[in-house]
């Protein structure tokens, strides 16, 4: 079956980076966008980005323009997320899911990763 | 940003309800929504795309309708599986955003 399986949670002080992973299987990697998403602890859902694993094309959400890198390495259907400068409030968790239309309209997310728990901390 | 506002923030009801869920966005949006459910300490999941499209396997009591600025989300006949978070998302214009969630709570 279809599914996102992501790397484990992560303890990071403030200023620090983290790289979460998600590991597609079930279809073919390159034939579908993957979202980024975060939910900070008790907190509704924020849109980071999208990665188009076949042209290695990025589109950031503004707000996270030169802190976050999105890349992929095809050869293991693997995407990644990079956060630098991490700050308190960066303390979420952080999903990746796939989009079930992209680029044609409609950039929903029909499969989701289990989640990374990313905690910023003294 | 397309400012996504969702309401009730949450519902009170019991097994059996009608429950309808609203969002309206800042600007139209045709039909390029999504309707997600979330459990506690799980990640979401689609219910509905592209209004009024539903997820293959998704039960029929959920719908969805709308267009342009204001859509909603109707649970026909609420089940004890059905007590969770929803969101609505906008789906075409960048940042892609999404409503602040309505919990749906057991009376």
């Amino acid at each position: 079956q279809v599914q996102l399986i992501q790397s484990g949670a992560e303890v990071k002080k403030p200023g620090a980076s983290v790289k979460v992973s998600c590991k597609a299987s079930g279809y073919t990697f390159i034939d579908y966008y993957l979202h980024w998403v975060r939910q900070a602890p008790g907190q509704g859902l924020e849109w980071l980005g999208w990665i188009n694993p076949k042209r290695d094309g990025t589109i950031y959400a503004e707000r996270f323009q030169g802190r976050v890198t999105m890349t992929r390495d095809t050869s293991i259907s693997t995407a990644y997320m990079q956060m630098t400068n991490l700050r308190s409030d960066d303390t979420a968790v952080y999903y990746c899911a796939r989009c079930s239309s992209c680029p044609l309209g409609n950039y929903d997310m029909d499969v989701w990763g289990q989640g990374t728990t990313v905690t910023v901390s003294s | 940003d397309i400012q996504m506002t969702q309401s009730p923030s949450s519902v009170s009801a019991s097994v059996g309800d009608r429950v309808t869920i609203t969002c309206r966005a800042s600007q139209s949006l045709t039909d390029w929504i999504a309707w997600y459910q979330q459990k506690p300490g799980k990640a979401p999941k689609v219910l509905i795309y592209s209004v009024p499209s539903s997820q293959g396997g998704v039960p029929s009591r959920f719908s969805a309708s709308g267009s342009g600025t204001d859509f909603t989300l109707t649970i026909s006949s609420l089940q004890p599986e059905d007590f969770a978070t929803y969101y609505c998302q906008q789906a075409i214009f960048f940042p892609l955003t999404f409503g602040g969630g309505t919990k749906v709570e057991i009376k």
